[in-house]
């Protein structure tokens, strides 16, 4: 596809369950972000992957977070045993990175958790 | 870690007016400063960027300012026009040689900017 695709758009479910969020990059892509926009706020960083080096998790909040990438593919993004304050959009993004290259983000248009 | 403060938290101008949006940076490493507009349920997409080794960068009627000595940069745009309207975050990241790790950014918490026709 042209951009960023992200399912599920909506999800609603109830605390305690667990829940994936997918990402397919842009194809080329080596880097894939993660981040989490609660309701006016800005963008907190999750996790990135870069090509085949192991992830960056250091912006994951809990050990309830977890994600996968396979390769310069898809991404998954896994809550286990959701709280209320997981309530949010959860935003994916993806950039060529190259030496001096831009640093550009394209997003997703994101997926919106509720947890009830 | 990087702490980025970004004001004010609300804009509201006239048609044709300029708007300044002003954030500071706590990590003076950081490198990197990006500038996303993000339209009402719309994704984030980068209007401007700056590294540390520019001081001020202009497309059109945006321009993005930085002063690395006070950890601060500025977004100003003229003549702003009602599609304008959008909130607008900075943000900053260490990118290093590789060129990888730009992407890991720490973002303001927003400018919603309102443009009156």
């Amino acid at each position: 596809g042209a951009g960023v695709s992200q399912s599920p758009s909506n999800k609603v479910t109830e605390k305690g369950k667990d829940v994936e969020l997918r990402c397919d990059p842009i194809s080329g892509h080596t880097a894939l972000y993660w981040y989490r926009q609660r309701l006016g706020q800005g963008l907190e960083f999750l996790i990135y992957f870069q090509g085949n080096s192991a992830p960056d998790k250091s912006g994951l909040p809990s050990d309830r977070f977890s994600a996968e990438r396979t390769g310069e593919s898809v991404s998954t993004l896994t809550i286990q045993r959701t709280q209320q304050e997981d309530s949010a959009v959860y935003l994916c993004a993806s950039s060529r990175t190259s030496r001096g290259g831009s640093g550009e983000l394209f997003f997703g248009e994101g997926s919106r958790l509720t947890v009830l | 870690g990087e702490n980025v403060e970004q004001h004010p938290s609300t804009l509201s101008v006239q048609e044709g007016d300029s708007a300044v949006i002003k954030c500071t940076y706590s990590d003076s490493a950081s490198n990197y400063f990006p500038w996303y507009k993000q339209e009402l349920g719309k994704r984030p997409q980068l209007i401007i960027d700056i590294r540390s080794n520019v001081g001020e960068k202009k497309d059109q009627r945006i321009a993005v300012t930085l002063n690395k000595t006070a950890k601060h940069f500025s977004l100003h745009i003229t003549e702003t026009q009602p599609e304008d309207s959008a909130v607008y975050f900075c943000a900053a990241s260490m990118g290093n040689a590789g060129g990888t790790s730009y992407g890991k950014l720490t973002f303001g918490q927003g400018t919603i900017l309102t443009v009156h026709p």
